[in-house]
């Protein structure tokens, strides 16, 4: 498979558990954030946005919270499975929604 | 629906050469953006086209161009390769307004040797 990133963080979770993948971001006038997930080969896949009049969405075992006090934004995975083994980078917009500052992306390995 | 689709998924091109990558975007998305994605930079915005139109553009030379056609599908263009532009290239679409998300293609891996 094709590599995103040499020296990406990692986090390592057991099959069922829960997962917390925590990005910092840089502008304070960001006002709408993404996560996503890329595989091995694959281009980044839309995970949920959050707008940020909200400190809180929950997708399906997904949940993004957004502390803007601190300027940080997480990514909760429950019941963590091996397809969810994957690069995940957080996003933040800075002009029109397309254009869009990228993290530098943690890697998230899912042990049975 | 159909996703991105982009072509081809591999190219291998020499220094000093050009080279133009395809995008389709989603059935009705009107806005198509390209980025740039290495090991060393990430992922780093290159250009958003709308109704024909760059709308917005990042940090990259002249060398990088691009274009969008009536029907939304866009190519994107470097000239005058150099070593430093392998890299994979992926197109996104959004429907253009509001705070749509992005949603990429595969992508176009290039190598320059």
């Amino acid at each position: 498979g094709e590599s995103v990133g040499l020296h990406l963080p990692t986090l390592s979770v057991q099959e069922g558990d829960n997962s917390i993948i925590n990005c910092a971001y840089s502008n304070s006038a960001s006002d709408y954030f993404i996560w996503y997930k890329q595989e091995s080969g694959k281009g980044p896949q839309f995970i949920i946005d959050i707008r940020s009049n909200m400190d809180k969405r929950q997708g399906q075992r997904v949940t993004v919270l957004l502390n803007k006090t601190v300027k940080h934004l997480s990514l909760q995975i429950a019941a963590t499975q091996p397809g969810d083994s994957a690069v995940y980078f957080c996003a933040e917009r800075t002009g029109t929604a397309s254009k869009l500052t990228f993290g530098t992306g943690t890697r998230l390995q899912v042990t049975l | 629906k159909a996703g991105v689709t982009q072509t081809p998924r591999y190219l291998i091109k020499t220094r000093g050469q050009q080279v133009t990558l395809s995008c389709s975007p989603i059935s009705g998305h009107r806005s198509v953006s390209w980025y740039q994605q290495t090991p060393g930079q990430g992922l780093q915005f290159l250009f958003e086209y709308f109704s024909e139109t760059q709308r917005n553009k990042g940090n990259f030379p002249g060398r990088f161009s691009g274009r969008q056609f009536s029907n939304s599908r866009s190519e994107m263009n470097v000239s005058t390769l150099e070593l430093g532009d392998s890299a994979l290239y992926l197109c996104a679409s959004r429907l253009g307004t509001g705070d749509s998300p992005l949603h990429f293609g595969n992508g176009t891996r290039l190598t320059v040797t």
